[in-house]
């Protein structure tokens, strides 16, 4: 299967601060790339829908001032948590789309980012 | 009422057992279906579509009726290595967007 990356895979950082994440597709293009959130025992929440060369389309309930996406290359896509809190704390997964072939319209995810916001 | 619904479990069987997990989804207009597989703190992988007539993937069978919005996956024969959380996905139909269930936990012991 295809694979994506993400960046760093654990971050901790001062409340306050901003912490960006990368999401990158390793061997095929990405239209459209997805950001989730995932608190311990709960499930994989949906953020944002992001596509590449346009805005990024969010869910209800999530900031898009504290959340910002760029999605500025078929292949990377950026999500920054700005002035982040211990609430913040996280499991941040990406995943990106297929495009062709077997794999069109499969969603395949990042191996995540872990923030914790002291 | 939730999206997607699962039994959090855990279930403990083991190795050998035949293990079933339920999930029933709210969207009536649902397209597509499936279970991921997700281990402790790491991504969930795919581990197959679900289709409406049923379908199997060595040990693991999916089925779906879409009459009572209802879909389950078999184990059979369960390993030490299917000790994981199950993940019930639906597609409801906008824009390629996936509702995850909170998961069903499994673990498998000697």
């Amino acid at each position: 299967g295809a694979v994506v990356s993400q960046h760093p895979s654990r971050v901790i950082c001062k409340s306050g601060t901003s912490v960006k994440i990368e999401c990158r597709s390793l061997d095929f293009q990405a239209t459209t790339m997805f950001w989730y959130r995932q608190f311990p025992k709960q499930s994989l929440m949906l953020m944002a829908t992001s596509n590449e060369g346009s805005k990024a389309t969010y869910e209800q309930g999530v900031e898009k001032d504290k959340f910002l996406i760029n999605h500025a290359s078929l292949t990377l896509s950026t999500l920054t948590v700005t002035s982040a809190h211990p609430e913040d704390s996280s499991f941040y997964i990406c995943s990106a789309m297929g495009t062709g072939g077997s794999s069109y319209n499969e969603q395949f995810f990042g191996p995540g980012t872990r923030l914790t916001v002291l | 009422r939730k999206e997607v619904e699962q039994d959090p479990g855990p279930f403990n069987v083991p190795e050998g057992a035949t293990v079933a997990f339920n999930c029933t989804y709210s969207n009536s207009a649902s397209q597509s279906f499936f279970w991921y597989r997700q281990d402790c703190r790491k991504e969930p992988k795919l581990l197959m579509s679900v289709y409406s007539s049923g379908n199997e993937d060595g040990r693991f069978t999916a089925q779906l009726n879409r009459a009572s919005q209802y879909i389950s996956l078999l184990i059979r024969d369960s390993k030490l290595s299917d000790s994981a959380t199950y993940l019930c996905v639906v597609n409801p139909g906008t824009a390629s967007k996936l509702t995850f269930g909170t998961g069903t936990r499994l673990q498998v012991t000697l």
